[in-house]
């Protein structure tokens, strides 16, 4: 079955850098789109940005452009987001998204001194 | 403001039909906005519903649809249960500057 599983998120200070992983497993990962989407604490969902099947192509909310990258590895089924400058604003739990059909479970990076 | 609209709540009574609806600030939702809904449940990850208007995936009870309704698209879910108190978002495509955008989300009770 499809299973993601997100990790690298925990709590950093604000302006220091962190990597989230997505490893993804059950599904043809080189075919497919992949999006990562956040969750504020009790807000909204917010879609953040998404990559081609070969990451040749990516784009991004406006809110994030120039502070995150997303990126993958086809050869290790594995979704990335790098994510520089954080700011307490960027606290949330991070979702990976399968083509906007399967999600993972979710990874929380808090950002606070 | 947000560009994506939906009604902040809603309630339905147990066995009733209610509908969700997903504006857009910019004007008319078309099928070319590629409508998705989610469903999401205090704790838990959401979970996709409705893809590209109308399509369910397998795993969506048959009691959810989706459609477009006047100048928006629509969840209509006719037959409520207690279990699909949750919130529904929508989500629309638009373009290479703005892909996707979510809606705020409307708060489903089933009373």
């Amino acid at each position: 079955q499809v299973q993601l599983v997100e990790s690298g998120g925990g709590v950093v200070q604000p302006g220091r850098s962190l990597r989230l992983s997505c490893a993804a497993s059950g599904f043809t990962f080189s075919t497919y789109v992949m999006h990562w989407v956040r969750q504020a604490p009790g807000r909204g969902l917010e879609w953040m940005a998404v990559i081609s099947a070969d990451g040749s192509s990516k784009y991004y909310a406006d809110s994030l452009k120039g502070r995150f990258t997303v990126s993958r590895d086809n050869s290790k089924n594995t979704l990335y987001l790098q994510m520089n400058r954080l700011r307490p604003e960027d606290t949330a739990v991070y979702y990976c998204v399968w083509g906007l059909g399967h999600w993972g479970q979710g990874a929380l990076v808090t950002v606070s001194s | 403001q947000a560009v994506v609209t939906q009604e902040p709540s809603l309630t339905v009574s147990p066995g009733g039909t209610v509908t969700l609806t997903c504006g857009s600030r910019t004007g008319a939702v078309t099928s070319g906005h590629n409508p998705y809904w989610f469903q999401q449940k205090p704790g838990q990850a959401p979970r996709t519903l409705i893809y590209d208007t109308n399509n369910k995936y397998s795993r969506t009870p048959a009691r959810f649809s989706g459609s477009l309704l006047g100048d928006k698209a629509a969840l209509t879910l006719s037959g409520a249960l207690p279990e699909d108190e949750a919130d529904y978002y929508c989500l629309l495509s638009y373009d290479d500057a703005r892909p996707w955008v979510f809606g705020g989300g409307t708060r489903l009770t089933v009373l």
